[in-house]
């Protein structure tokens, strides 16, 4: 079976704060997600990446950057927490360019104070 | 206009009704549909692919209506367990994979 895993299941930062978000997958995806999702709002792509090195930025980049150095590790990272970043994080990965199934970690829930 | 739209429910329905979801999207040019389950605190998963020609999957039916622009999901003999947020996904065809979600439909199903 796929395995996307997402370092913390709950964090609580403090506005300000650098805050890490890991997801490894462990099939061999040549893509990789981050989304955030919020009640009424649905699920957001932030920034996705197709090739080790690659990134490109989604629909609500703003206040987020990524890193992606191995092919299955995607990092998220918020460079100054904000509370209007809280929210629940979800990691996927799939296949190849085409519309495949995406593959979601379980999710990290930040709240920032 | 929201890209993609879902009723957000709840849908309360007893055990083995049959209920049915619509989901409109904007993009004409949107090739490709999903609908995915997510269960409470839970991650999303795929449930099924949506085809031109509609599929069927045990009690579960996806049908497209590209003149209309809509999806649905036809759940039969709904059991307990399908209770949960289905989320309509829809790929705007931009280039890359731009899947863009709907923001659920939630399925309540009482003994």
């Amino acid at each position: 079976d796929v395995k996307v895993t997402q370092s913390s299941r709950y964090l609580v930062k403090r506005t300000g704060e650098k805050v890490f978000l890991e997801c490894v997958q462990d099939m061999d995806h040549e893509n990789m997600f981050w989304y955030r999702q919020d009640p009424g709002l649905g699920l957001r792509l932030i920034y996705f990446s197709y090739d080790v090195k690659m990134k490109e930025k989604g629909d609500i980049p703003e206040g987020y950057s990524v890193s992606r150095e191995k092919k299955e590790r995607f990092s998220l990272i918020l460079e100054s927490a904000s509370t209007n970043q809280t929210s629940m994080y979800l990691c996927a990965s799939s296949y190849d360019r085409g519309p495949r199934e995406l593959f979601f970690g379980e999710g990290s829930r930040l709240t920032v104070l | 206009r929201k890209e993609v739209e879902q009723d957000p429910g709840p849908f309360n329905v007893p055990e083995g009704a049959t209920v049915a979801f619509n989901c409109t999207y904007s993009n004409s040019a949107s090739q490709s549909f999903f609908w995915y389950r997510q269960d409470c605190r839970k991650e999303p998963k795929l449930l099924m692919s949506v085809y031109s020609s509609g599929n069927e999957d045990g009690r579960f039916t996806a049908q497209l209506n590209r003149a209309s622009q809509y999806i649905s999901l036809l759940i039969r003999d709904s059991k307990l367990s399908d209770s949960a947020t289905y989320l309509c996904v829809v790929n705007m065809n931009t280039g890359f994979q731009k899947l863009v979600f709907g923001t659920g439909t939630r399925l309540l199903v009482s003994p």
